[in-house]
C-alpha cells in the first residue's frame, strides 16, 4: 500500500530534550516536506526536500533541522524543543515531474513541549 | 507572496443538503493548481479535489465541485447531499506550477453535518 508513515503519533517531551520524529514514503517520491499546524493558521510549511542531500528552508523553520540521506526516509529533528514547538506535524511527499500532483500525507505527530 | 484565505472558520448543514465552502488566493502567477483536502478527527490529511489553472472546466468528484473563478482568484468547494461523513476539517491549498515547491494552505473550514 502506497503511504507515509510517521512515528512516533504522540510525543510527550521536556524542553531542551533533542527528539526525532521520522517520516518514510514507499512511493519512490523525490519531493517531500514538513509542515506543522496550529489552530486558526493552517499548515505551514518548515522544511522541504527535493531529492537526496537537498533540502532547504519553509515559512517556519526556525527550531528545526533535517536531513534528506535516503530518498524515502526524511526525518525532523528537533535539537532544543521548547513550548512554542507544540503542534500537530505532518510529513509529505509527492511526485515531481508530473503536472497537478498532489501532496500525500502521514498520519500526523501530536507533539507537546513541557 | 502567495496567501489563501478562508473566510469562514466554521460551518455547518443538514444532512442531504448542499453547502459551499470558500477559498481566495493572491497569487501573480498564472500557472498553478488548487486542492482542497479534508481532514477528518483522525487528523489524516486526505485530497478531495484538485484543479489546474490552464483549465476552464471545473473540476467534479462524484458529490464534490467546485468553482473555478481564476480572474477573481476565488476557488469554492461544494458538497452536495452531504453525508455525516463529510464533516470535517476542509483545508483549500495552493501550488505554484509543475516545479512549485510549496503548499499554501489557507486556515481551514470546520464543517458540521446535522442530521
Amino acid at each position: 500500500e502506497a503511504q507515509v508513515t510517521q512515528n512516533p503519533r504522540y510525543l510527550i517531551t521536556v524542553t531542551g530534550k533533542k527528539l526525532t520524529v521520522t517520516c518514510s514514503q514507499n512511493m519512490n517520491h523525490e519531493y517531500m516536506s514538513w509542515y506543522r499546524q496550529d489552530p486558526g493558521l493552517g499548515l505551514r510549511q518548515i522544511y522541504y526536500s527535493m531529492n537526496v542531500e537537498v533540502t532547504d528552508k519553509g515559512d517556519v523553520p526556525e527550531g528545526y533541522k533535517v536531513s534528506r540521506k535516503e530518498k524515502r526516509n526524511f526525518p525532523l529533528i528537533l535539537e532544543s524543543p521548547s513550548p512554542n514547538q507544540t503542534s500537530l506535524y505532518f510529513c509529505a511527499s509527492r511526485r515531481q515531474g508530473a503536472r497537478g500532483t498532489e501532496a500525500f500525507f502521514g498520519q500526523g505527530t501530536r507533539l507537546t513541549v513541557v | 507572496a502567495q496567501t489563501v484565505t478562508q473566510s469562514q472558520p466554521e460551518m455547518s448543514v443538514q444532512e442531504a443538503e448542499t453547502v459551499t465552502l470558500s477559498c481566495t488566493y493572491d497569487t501573480s502567477e498564472s500557472d498553478y493548481y488548487l486542492f482542497w483536502y479534508k481532514q477528518p478527527p483522525s487528523r489524516q490529511m486526505i485530497l478531495v479535489i484538485r484543479q489546474e489553472a490552464y483549465k476552464q472546466q471545473n473540476a467534479t468528484e462524484n458529490r464534490f465541485s467546485v468553482n473555478f473563478q481564476k480572474a477573481a482568484k476565488s476557488f469554492s468547494l461544494k458538497i452536495s447531499d452531504s453525508q455525516l461523513g463529510d464533516a470535517a476539517m476542509y483545508f483549500c491549498a495552493y501550488r505554484v506550477s509543475n516545479t512549485g515547491n510549496q503548499f499554501y494552505f489557507g486556515t481551514g473550514t470546520s464543517l458540521t453535518v446535522i442530521p
